[in-house]
């Protein structure tokens, strides 16, 4: 069965201090690994599309790495800003995005 | 334009009440999704149109009923709902049912059932 999680559940960070959250996916024949923010009480916000393992993505302090098995999102010196839910998801052959559970960071000014 | 509409924001109904949500995308997007979502959860996969006509159903209960007017628009029908169908209701476009292109979320609508 194809599966997305994601860890740590929940993160919290000194800003400025960097950090990565992980993303593991056992998903038959990968289409896309996406990444979304999703800000309290808000629909979840397009960050990322990886396709294949050894592709990056760069968007200001956030860059998102794909393996045959995981996925990374680094984040560099974060601010308070950046304080959201993190999600990933996964496709595959079939008609639905695998949402992982999420990771929530929370960064301290 | 990659913005997703959602109305209202906000909806307080009984369980007697009939209402609607509605969902709005112009980036020309064929493949139109209903989610549901519970607090500190993912989102749930509800219905899927793909060129506005149903695709798939994932066993929803028929108090919720989907309407697809046209490529660019979405409804959803409630109707006797539930006080556990209180949820962050979200719409989602992608350009097609081939799974290789990122969703595209609106702001969703936040269900309150009393």
């Amino acid at each position: 069965e194809d599966q997305v999680t994601q860890s740590p559940e929940a993160l919290r960070l000194q800003e400025g201090e960097s950090s990565s959250l992980n993303c593991s996916y056992t998903v038959s024949g990968l289409r896309g690994l996406f990444w979304y923010r999703q800000d309290p009480g808000k629909g979840p916000e397009f960050l990322f599309t990886l396709y294949s393992a050894g592709e990056e993505k760069e968007k200001e302090r956030l860059k998102a790495t794909l393996t045959k098995k995981e996925s990374f999102l680094h984040i560099t010196a974060p601010k308070p800003e950046d304080s959201a839910t993190y999600l990933c998801a996964a496709t595959s052959g079939t008609y639905k995005y695998i949402f992982g559970t999420g990771t929530r960071l929370k960064v301290l000014a | 334009d990659t913005e997703v509409t959602q109305t209202p924001k906000h909806l307080v109904m009984g369980m007697t009440n009939k209402k609607s949500l509605k969902c709005e995308q112009h980036m020309g997007h064929r493949a139109m999704y209903w989610y549901k979502q519970k607090a500190k959860k993912p989102p749930e996969l509800m219905f899927v149109y793909s060129y506005e006509k149903l695709s798939i159903n994932e066993s929803v209960p028929s108090r919720f009923s989907p309407e697809c007017p046209n490529s660019s628009l979405l409804n959803l029908h409630l109707h006797a709902l539930q006080p556990e169908d209180s949820a962050l209701y979200l719409c989602a476009s992608s350009q097609n049912r081939q799974m290789n292109t990122e969703a595209f979320f609106g702001q969703g609508t936040r269900l309150t059932v009393v």
